[in-house]
């Protein structure tokens, strides 16, 4: 069974500061997504991950992938309130053509003044 | 830009009771999805629907829950008796193609919020 392991599941840090969430999963997968999720509303995509080392950028948000290691990361740098949300990572699985996500238990990040 | 829409936005219903989840997906996507998410947990995959039928379900979709694309632009999901812990948001999504480059990204629906009381 696939496990996709995000850390932290908490993360409240200063407005300006630098951080990186992790995403570790279990087996073997070529695709990897990061949505963004605020209190009581719908998955953003932000990033699709789709080989080894392939990286992303989106403003204050970096995505990476090491597929040999199965490790996503994202990174936010100097950090701004409008970034509080929960951040989810899903890997794909993709059997018989049709496409499955896992998902992570979050990253739910709090931004202070 | 296009996107997923559902309805109801709430839905609030008895235990043992029937409800009918609807989406209409993105219109030129072929693939389509239902998750859920109980209240401050994870996202969890329920169903994927191809061509008319379904292509893969997790332990979670039983015999309780049916899917079905009744038109060119609908895709419901069926609970046929709700449970206390059917509770959650139900969201949909849909992708045009799983190995297209650059163009699986699922995109989700704004989510139903099923409440059985």
């Amino acid at each position: 069974e696939l496990k996709v392991e995000q850390n932290p599941l908490f993360l409240s840090m200063q407005e300006g500061k630098n951080y990186t969430i992790y995403c570790n999963y279990s087996t073997t997968s070529d695709r990897l997504y990061w949505y963004r999720q605020d209190p009581g509303k719908s998955l953003e995509s932000l990033f699709v991950l789709l080989s080894n080392g392939a990286v992303k950028q989106e403003g204050r948000l970096m995505a990476s992938l090491d597929t040999k290691a199965r490790l996503s990361t994202l990174h936010i740098t100097a950090a701004v309130h409008d970034l509080s949300a929960t951040y989810f990572c899903a890997v794909d699985i993709t059997q018989g053509g049709s496409e499955k996500l896992v998902f992570g238990k979050g990253t739910k990040l709090t931004v202070n003044p | 830009e296009p996107e997923v829409t559902q309805t109801p936005s709430h839905q609030v219903t008895q235990m043992g009771q029937e409800v009918i989840l609807r989406c209409v997906p993105i219109s030129n996507h072929l693939y389509f999805y239902w998750y859920r998410q109980i209240l401050g947990q994870k996202v969890e995959f329920l169903v994927s629907f191809y061509n008319n039928e379904i292509s893969e379900k997790s332990e979670i979709f039983d015999d309780q829950f049916s899917v079905e694309r009744p038109d060119g632009s609908n895709f419901t999901l069926k609970i046929r008796s709700t449970k206390l812990e059917d509770s959650a948001m139900y969201f949909c999504a849909s992708s045009d193609a799983p190995e297209g480059p650059l163009t699986d990204t699922q995109y989700f629906g704004p989510g139903t919020r099923l409440t059985v009381l």
